[in-house]
């Protein structure tokens, strides 16, 4: 168990629809990642928060959008989803973000859009 | 933006034998992490290696960085069917942010 809960563990929807993503980070860690993993791009990062702020950007969408709240829970946001956007979301949870900093993650949430 | 070269992308071996899995990249990575991950779970660390010329040792797994810290391998001595599942590198960037993946090595130990 690496500490890091995501929820939902499945979600299927709709094109067009709206999902929010839920992480908590391990226990004491600071920083939050998303990441995305689909069988033809493999595992890409989308988007970094250290202690409530934005630090690093991947290939995250326009339509997605994340946040980490002051209980460094974080959120992943996917809007106007599309057929393609289905993957394997994980959230990953590091103590400081900094060089060498392992990475713990969630057993992320399968989303599938038809 | 840095990208990660794993090879092989399947390897199906017998329990017992050798095998070895490469990284590469024509950037420099200011350290290089190893992760492995089963079906239905996220990657877990298995090491991570930031100097340049590095070997660690993890029971029946070596890991090397290379000198120019744009490579890395990985070699798995006697395999066992334990140690099937996806292998991944992954790549820091220099402020230790925006870790790249790798696409992954699929390992089958068959027994």
């Amino acid at each position: 168990d690496s500490g890091v809960t995501q929820t939902p563990k499945h979600l299927i929807t709709a094109t067009g629809q709206r999902v929010t993503l839920r992480c908590s980070p391990r226990s004491g860690d600071l920083s939050v990642y998303w990441y995305q993993q689909s069988l033809d791009q493999g595992l890409q990062f989308l988007i970094q928060y250290y202690n409530g702020e934005e630090r690093a950007k991947g290939n995250i969408l326009e339509r997605f959008s994340a946040q980490q709240f002051p209980d460094l829970h974080s959120e992943l946001n996917l809007s106007s989803l599309e057929l393609g956007d289905s993957a394997l979301y994980f959230c990953a949870s590091s103590l400081s973000g900094g060089i060498g900093s392992p990475l713990h993650f969630g057993n992320g949430t399968r989303l599938t859009v038809t | 933006t840095q990208l990660l070269e794993q090879s092989p992308q399947f390897l199906s071996i017998q329990e017992g034998e050798n095998l070895t899995v490469y990284c590469n990249s024509s950037s420099v990575f200011s350290s290089l992490q190893w992760y492995r991950q089963e079906p239905g779970e996220g990657p877990v660390l298995l090491v991570t290696v930031v100097t340049g010329g590095e070997v660690k040792k993890l029971k029946r797994l070596t890991f090397q960085f290379g000198d120019a810290r744009k490579d890395s391998s990985l070699h798995i001595t006697a395999a066992q069917p334990g140690d099937t599942g996806l292998y991944l590198c992954a790549g820091e960037g220099e402020y230790g942010n925006k870790l790249v993946f790798g696409a992954g090595t699929i390992l089958r130990v068959k027994s």
